[in-house]
């Protein structure tokens, strides 16, 4: 009964490759999201989504694309994979506009190698 | 715009020492405030938040913090520090409407027995 989950945990991956992340939440919220959080723990939001509409687009390479197929859902297909993607992604969702308070995922691992 | 910083990127307190993370902010409007910890391999989870009620802000686990607007301030506090508060802590701000939510750079407490 997982509020945010994240599939996969872990993502070990070549140069190259195409990659899908996907997160479902069953809190019944209206706005979801994708951050990037680097090896410094710096926090960034990439995109974000209320009622499966793109709201917020960061400058985040073509490379990256989300994808919201229903409110409870918000996949990230990433193609050419480069080593600067490694970090780890959050996926969270909230209700409403962002004053709200907002719930992560256990985040996914990326290691291009 | 806004912004906010996090003074001090570690933190160390011994067990039952009084917890202060430190946190300014920059906004052109009266912002909303939050507080986020993270544990190790977890993702974020929501301690406080300031929405322009109460300046003194009651979190979970015992957290508190005081929104000083004079000070641009934002600092989160703990009477007496337990083992199981060693994390990582962020700092957030959100100006209203569709704008961002803007983290900081993180503090790690660590807890010395």
């Amino acid at each position: 009964d997982t509020a945010v989950s994240q599939t996969p945990k872990y993502l070990v991956t070549q140069m190259g490759n195409d990659k899908s992340i996907k997160c479902e939440q069953n809190l019944g919220h209206d706005t979801m999201y994708w951050y990037k959080q680097d090896s410094k723990k710096f926090l960034k939001i990439m995109f974000s989504y209320n009622n499966k509409e793109l709201i917020i687009n960061e400058t985040v390479p073509n490379r990256f694309s989300p994808k919201s197929p229903d409110k409870a859902h918000l996949n990230l297909h990433i193609n050419s994979l480069e080593l600067g993607d490694s970090a780890v992604y959050f996926c969270a969702s909230s209700q409403g506009e962002y004053n709200t308070e907002a719930f992560f995922g256990q985040g996914t691992r990326l290691t291009v190698v | 715009a806004q912004s906010v910083t996090q003074l001090g990127s570690h933190v160390s307190v011994s067990e039952g020492a009084l917890v202060l993370l430190r946190c300014n902010y920059s906004s052109s409007v009266p912002p909303y405030l939050f507080w986020y910890v993270q544990y190790p391999n977890q993702g974020l989870q929501l301690l406080l938040k300031y929405t322009s009620a109460a300046t003194l802000v009651k979190g979970i686990n015992g957290f508190e913090a005081e929104f000083k607007k004079s000070e641009t301030s934002f600092h989160l506090t703990k009477p007496s520090a337990h083992m199981s508060d060693a994390a990582e802590y962020f700092c957030a701000v959100y100006s209203g409407g569709y704008q961002k939510v803007t983290f900081g750079t993180g503090t790690k407490l660590q807890v010395i027995p």
